[in-house]
This record gives structure tokens, sequence and C-alpha cells, in this order.
């Protein structure tokens, strides 16, 4: 089944523990992004990817690192979270031909106390 | 950079009835539009989009959505709503031209749809 996988998809932490949340795909998809979704703000794109070792920086980027040593894998990490980053993350990916029509991860819910 | 307004943050409707959520973008010379459904609790799936040609798009669960590129807006329509249609509708633009070493994905605030039985 195709698909775009998340873990953890629930997550409790303190401010300043590194965390890394995992995103992988098994359609061979040139594109991943990652987002945040707040209430009434929608989503907002932290970090995009077009390929392996090519990265860009999306509307919202401070407090993030992304990685994309494999071109299934995209993690998203939090060197030191804070609390205004509670927030619920969707990974997404797309085929490079048809770049714009995006396949999202079931998210992941982020607590940062 | 692109900006999308959903001009309704709620909108409920009784069963049966038609709806319609409201979408508008900034403007700009050409444009790909998409709305996507997000079901209590679980990620976004894509209910349509257009590309090009038509400007009457159809997609799944009998949502459609029409281009107005004079009025800058791609508003979703259904013309009797069910209950499993509860759920947040956002709508989603991106440059047709961003250039092939990026790509960007612009999104609304969102519309939570409530059908009342």
């Amino acid at each position: 089944e195709a698909q775009v996988t998340q873990n953890p998809r629930y997550l409790i932490t303190v401010t300043g523990k590194k965390l890394t949340v995992t995103c992988s795909q098994n359609m061979n998809h040139e594109y991943m992004s990652w987002y945040r979704q707040d209430p009434g703000l929608g989503l907002r794109q932290i970090y995009y990817s077009m390929n392996v070792e090519v990265t860009d920086k999306g509307d919202v980027p401070e407090g993030y690192k992304v990685s994309r040593k494999e071109k299934r894998n995209f993690p998203l990490i939090l060197e030191s979270p804070s609390p205004n980053q509670t927030s619920l993350y969707f990974c997404a990916s797309s085929s490079y031909l048809e770049v714009e029509t995006q396949y999202f991860g079931p998210g992941t819910r982020l607590l940062v106390l | 950079a692109q900006s999308v307004t959903q001009l309704d943050s709620q909108v409920p409707v009784f069963e049966e009835a038609p709806v319609e959520l409201r979408c508008n973008y900034s403007s700009s010379v050409s444009v790909y539009l998409f709305w996507y459904v997000q079901y209590p609790n679980q990620g976004l799936q894509l209910l349509l989009k257009y590309l090009s040609g038509s400007t009457l798009v159809k997609g799944i669960n009998g949502f459609e959505a029409e281009f107005n590129k004079s009025q800058t807006s791609f508003h979703l329509r259904k013309p009797s709503v069910h209950i499993s249609d509860t759920a947040e509708y956002f709508c989603a633009v991106s440059d047709r031209d961003s250039g092939a070493g990026s790509y960007q994905l612009t999104f609304g605030k969102g519309t939570k749809l409530s059908v009342i039985p």
C-alpha cells in the first residue's frame, strides 16, 4: 500500500530535550515536506526537499532542522524544543512529475512542556 | 509569495442541504489550486485540484469547485451534504512558475464544515 508514515504519532516532552520525528514514504517520491498545523492558522510549511541532499526552508523554519540522506526518509529534528513548538505536524511527499499533488502522513501530535 | 483566504472559519449546514466553502487567493499569472479535506484525527486527503483546462473541477465524494481567474476564487460546492462530510476543508495554492528548483504549497486557515442531522 502506498503511504507516508510518521513516528511517533503522539509525543510529550520537556523544553530543551532534543527529539526527532521520522517520516518515510514508499512511493519513490523525490519531493518531501514538513508542515505544522495550528488552530486558526492552517498548515504552514517548515522545510521541504526536492531530492536527496537537497533541502530548503519553508515559511516557518526557525527551531527546526531536517536532513535527506535517503530518498524515502525525511526526519524532522527539534534540537531544543520550546512550548511554542507544540503543534500537529504533517509530513508529505510527491513525485517530481506531479509535484503539486502531495500525499500526507497521518500526523504527529507534539506537546512541549 | 502566494496567500490564501478562506472567508468562513466555520460553516454549519443541515444534512441534504447544499454548501459552498469560499476560497480566494492572491493574484498571480498562473496557479495550481487544490482543496484538501481533513476528517477528525486524520491526515489531509486531496479532494480535487485545478491544474489547467476546464474551470469546473469535479472531485471525490460529490464535491466540485470552480476556478474564477477574474475574481481569483476557487470555491468548493456540494449540492447535498451528508453527515460524513463533517470535516475541516483546506484550500491551497501553488505558483505554476515557481521554478524547477523549488516548490511551495500555501494553505488557507481552513473551514470547519459541520453537517447537522
